[in-house]
């Protein structure tokens, strides 16, 4: 069966600081995988998403980044965090030849 | 055209009340449109979904009601309970036909609170 982990679960980090927060799937292959940011505690965001290695699509512009270095690997990225960043950070992932997304357990991350 | 309209924002229901939350959209080029339960600190999970070739899709205590003409669709819970308390999300999408862009639009969620 498939398994969609995110680390780490929370995070404090000062303004101005390094972000990296990873995304992993298991028991698939070539899946798509999607960031979501859903500040507020309620209305979902998407950021980014990727339909192959390398392959890395905006929706937002903003502080963030994206990567994709392998198959089942997506790292949402920042090099200086600002305040508005903080919110809870959603992987997502879905087989091409399915409409269903799975989504991850979540970060949450807090900026001070 | 790409907006999925969420209401209400916050419910609070009965325990063996009925729970509907309702969602709108404009792109009739819509295809599917699922329903996420999401808990506190949790990530969403799918709940049911339902295509526009059929009016209704029951499972279990959830249905979803969809009227492809008034460009609508709803999830109804039945004999709603205090663990049904969470947030619900309604989304839609275009067809997987729609290769590398296929995403889902989610509506802004609605807070439910089953009371005891």
């Amino acid at each position: 069966s498939q398994t969609i982990h995110q680390w780490p679960a929370t995070l404090v980090q000062p303004v101005g600081s390094p972000l990296s927060l990873e995304c992993t799937v298991e028991g698939t292959s070539n899946p798509n995988l999607y960031w979501y940011r859903q500040a507020a505690g309620r209305g979902l965001q998407l950021l980014f998403y990727s339909v192959g290695i390398g392959q890395i699509s905006s929706e937002v512009p903003q502080n963030l980044s994206a990567s994709r270095p392998q198959d089942r690997q997506f790292i949402l990225s920042s090099k200086k965090l600002l305040l508005s960043d903080s919110g809870f950070y959603l992987c997502a992932w879905r087989q091409v030849s399915s409409h269903t997304q799975y989504f991850g357990p979540g970060t949450r991350l807090t900026v001070l | 055209q790409q907006q999925v309209k969420q209401s209400p924002q916050s419910l609070i229901v009965q325990k063996g009340g009925i729970s509907i939350i309702n969602c709108a959209y404009e792109n009739t080029a819509f295809d599917y449109f699922p329903w996420y339960q999401q808990f506190p600190g949790k990530g969403p999970a799918l709940l049911i979904a339902i295509r526009p070739d059929v009016s209704e899709k029951k499972e279990g205590r959830f249905t979803i009601s969809f009227n492809k003409s008034a460009k609508q669709f709803s999830l109804h819970i039945m004999d709603s309970q205090p663990g049904d308390s969470a947030t619900y999300f309604c989304a839609a999408s275009v067809g997987l036909g729609g290769g590398s862009n296929y995403k889902l639009t989610f509506g802004k969620g609605t807070l439910l609170t089953v009371n005891p």
